[in-house]
């Protein structure tokens, strides 16, 4: 089966710029994350989606962060305006067992963005 | 989810066993200990999971302690490719959200 995809690879912009990251999950899994990798740390979830609704963006700095997941299937995490601290790894991945239910959920992690802001 | 400590980081030699160590002494019933690694530049990826009974896969074998407040992972003989940051998380299988929260993880350096 493909894996997640995410793009793009790398991204460097101005502070105060927009910047957008791509994710597509894999095939038939109704519940997306996203995290951030800020260097030296591991990855902090963002917001998680289950097909098309938000389960839980506690973590999400909503007044320049927004994601979106139309139809279920891809997704968008947009950052405006970007600030200096936002420089991290972006990563995107994906679940095919719904929340709440037992045993592994079948995480799958895409190889991220790295973004860089100057 | 309960909380997990990790050493820091971990050297090995190639060839030989890897064993790392996660205390989670707060865990409760209905938390399992799950383990993901991190290779550099990719994102991480799922190794092994268990609830109270010692588990083996292809990649890896996990021992949890009797009373469920440690577990230790081992890598039966490393390889350079296993050079990697590990991370242990205790995770509530009821959770609503299932999420996955992460902590610093140990950084394996496996040597030639």
């Amino acid at each position: 089966e493909a894996g997640v995809a995410q793009s793009p690879r790398y991204k460097i912009i101005e502070k105060r710029q927009s910047v957008a990251f791509w994710c597509n999950p894999i095939s038939g899994h109704a519940t997306l994350y996203w995290y951030q990798q800020i260097l030296g740390q591991g990855p902090k979830l963002l917001i998680q989606f289950q097909n098309n609704g938000v389960v839980d963006d506690s973590q999400l700095p909503k007044d320049r962060f927004s994601a979106e997941r139309l139809k279920g299937v891809d997704s968008t995490l947009k950052i405006q305006p970007a600030k200096l601290e936002d420089s991290a790894v972006y990563l995107c991945a994906s679940s095919s067992v719904k929340s709440g239910a037992a045993a592994n959920y079948g995480y799958t992690f895409g190889s991220g963005t790295r973004l860089t802001v100057v | 989810d309960a909380k997990t400590t990790q050493p820091t980081s971990m050297d090995c030699a190639e060839g030989r066993a890897a064993n790392l160590p996660c205390n989670h002494s707060t865990i409760s019933g209905n938390e399992y200990v799950y383990w993901y690694r991190q290779i550099h530049s990719q994102g991480p990826q799922y190794i092994i999971h268990g609830l109270k009974n010692n588990e083996t896969n292809e990649m890896a074998s996990l021992i949890i302690t009797e009373d469920r407040k440690s577990s230790t992972l081992i890598l039966p003989h490393a390889t350079l490719r296993d050079t990697a940051v590990y991370y242990c998380i205790a995770r509530r299988i009821t959770s609503n959200t299932g999420k996955l929260i992460f902590g610093q993880g140990t950084t394996l350096q496996v040597k030639p």
